[in-house]
């Protein structure tokens, strides 16, 4: 019963350095989303994608990249690692029916 | 884009006593959902409870429930009986019925559930 996982959990780049977020669901969701959420500014969406192959700009795509290739992997790419990217990042899912969406359990990255 | 306003940042309440978090929000729609999600120390996003628009009735799950006025703009979380287990941070969310693939989140709510 694994739903949305996300990997790590924990991370430290450097500036400059570039790494890739994991996130795999196993709900066959066709819906899903990179969320980042600051301290006190609740979660800014990044990419979403409504389904293999589609991938669409949220409010604050810049610095990021996103591909889906199949129903169950969404990863999301940091070429050049920024202090401002420091965050902890949110992979979610939905279906095309249900309202409710259903979240990874976060990725807190720190870019020194 | 549409706007979640949570207004209270921090709130807390006594064990067993009941407590109601706020949350507005700024759409021109007529139909789309709302939610409440929890945050736990553990960071998991969780469900709490979802309200359709074109639905008058508040959505009531358990312990939990709303408040729904819909020309108010305001949709706001009571939680009953208030358990150690509640604390959490409480985010408000809206999404479109029909055209919904973004979902808008308020800043949220930390609740302390005091023993």
């Amino acid at each position: 019963n694994a739903g949305v996982t996300q990997t790590p959990k924990f991370r430290i780049l450097k500036i400059g350095q570039s790494m890739t977020l994991q996130c795999t669901q196993d709900m066959n969701h066709n819906y899903m989303y990179w969320y980042r959420q600051d301290p006190g500014m609740g979660l800014k969406l990044i990419y979403y994608s409504v389904g293999a192959g589609i991938t669409d700009k949220g409010e604050v795509p810049n610095g990021y990249n996103v591909s889906r290739s199949t129903t169950e992997d969404f990863p999301l790419r940091l070429e050049l690692a920024a202090p401002s990217q420091t965050s902890v990042y949110f992979c979610a899912s939905k279906t095309g029916n249900t309202g409710e969406l259903f979240f990874g359990e976060g990725s807190r990255l720190t870019v020194l | 884009a549409q706007t979640v306003t949570q207004s209270q940042p921090e709130m807390s309440v006594q064990e067993a006593e009941t407590v109601t978090l706020s949350c507005t929000y700024d759409t021109s729609e007529s139909d789309y959902y709302l939610f409440w999600y929890k945050q736990p120390p553990s960071r998991q996003m969780i469900l709490v409870i979802r309200q359709e628009a074109y639905k008058q009735q508040n959505a009531t799950e358990n312990r939990f429930s709303v408040n729904f006025q819909k020309a108010a703009k305001s949709f706001s979380l009571k939680i009953s009986d208030s358990q150690l287990g509640d604390a959490a941070m409480y985010f408000c969310a809206y999404r479109r019925l029909y055209t919904g693939n973004q979902f808008y989140f308020g800043t949220g709510t930390s609740l302390t559930v005091i023993p």
